[in-house]
């Protein structure tokens, strides 16, 4: 139990573009998702945390009208990276939590997106 | 703001040797979560420890949670090549389910 996923695992796309990512919870209802940004060999770095109906919360640093997160259901966020630019680039994953241990986050296997 | 110190940052160490992995904090937090992770991939939860001096086991792994619940710490008892990848720790405050992380400890088991 407790999988996440996300689609796509990897996305080039040209400066100025935009991409989005989805992140399902399959085998349970997510309560509240987490988005994270991650640099090679570094440790995770929040961005946001969504609850289902409700906007996004983005930490400090973390331009909102950039990274636009939509979490339409119990099962399912979307981040979309709006007119990527290349410092964009890095290794994005997103966790679900569920309500019961409601402590627990599950990790997706993470989207690695390059920008040219 | 809460912050998680952890160390070692990088370990290199020869198959069969143990090693321990350090968290620490100012703060107290409800639980406390390890993960591994390997390249290319997202973390993978290991244990969750909820209960101040708690002890847990998975296999060649110890965790303990620290009796004020601020600290916590992985051992690891005759490591091998595959337990190699980055080891994290992430404490839940609790207010709202938010994860503090640790910087990481890249761990390299050579053969």
């Amino acid at each position: 139990g407790a999988v996440v996923s996300q689609h796509p695992s990897w996305v080039i796309c040209k400066s100025g573009t935009s991409v989005k990512i989805e992140c399902r919870s399959l085998d349970f209802q997510a309560t509240t998702m987490f988005w994270y940004r991650q640099f090679p060999k570094q440790s995770l770095m929040l961005m946001a945390t969504s609850n289902e109906g409700s906007k996004a919360t983005y930490e400090q640093g973390v331009e909102k009208d950039k990274f636009l997160i939509n979490h339409a259901s119990l099962t399912l966020s979307t981040l979309t990276v709006t007119s990527a630019h290349p410092e964009d680039s890095s290794f994005y994953i997103c966790s679900a939590r569920g309500t019961n241990p409601r402590y627990e986050q599950y990790f997706g296997p993470g989207t690695r997106l390059t920008v040219t | 703001t809460q912050l998680l110190e952890q160390s070692p940052q990088f370990l290199s160490i020869q198959e069969g040797e143990n090693l321990t992995v350090y968290c620490n904090s100012s703060s107290v937090f409800s639980s406390l979560q390890w993960y591994r992770q390997e390249p290319g991939e997202g973390p993978v939860l290991l244990v969750t420890v909820v209960t101040g001096g708690e002890v847990k086991k998975l296999k060649r792994l110890t965790f303990q949670f620290g009796d004020a619940r601020k600290d916590s710490s992985l051992h690891i008892t005759a490591a091998q090549p595959g337990d190699t990848g980055l080891y994290l720790c992430a404490g839940d405050g609790g207010s709202n389910y938010k994860l503090t992380f640790g910087k990481g400890t890249l761990l390299t088991v050579n053969p």
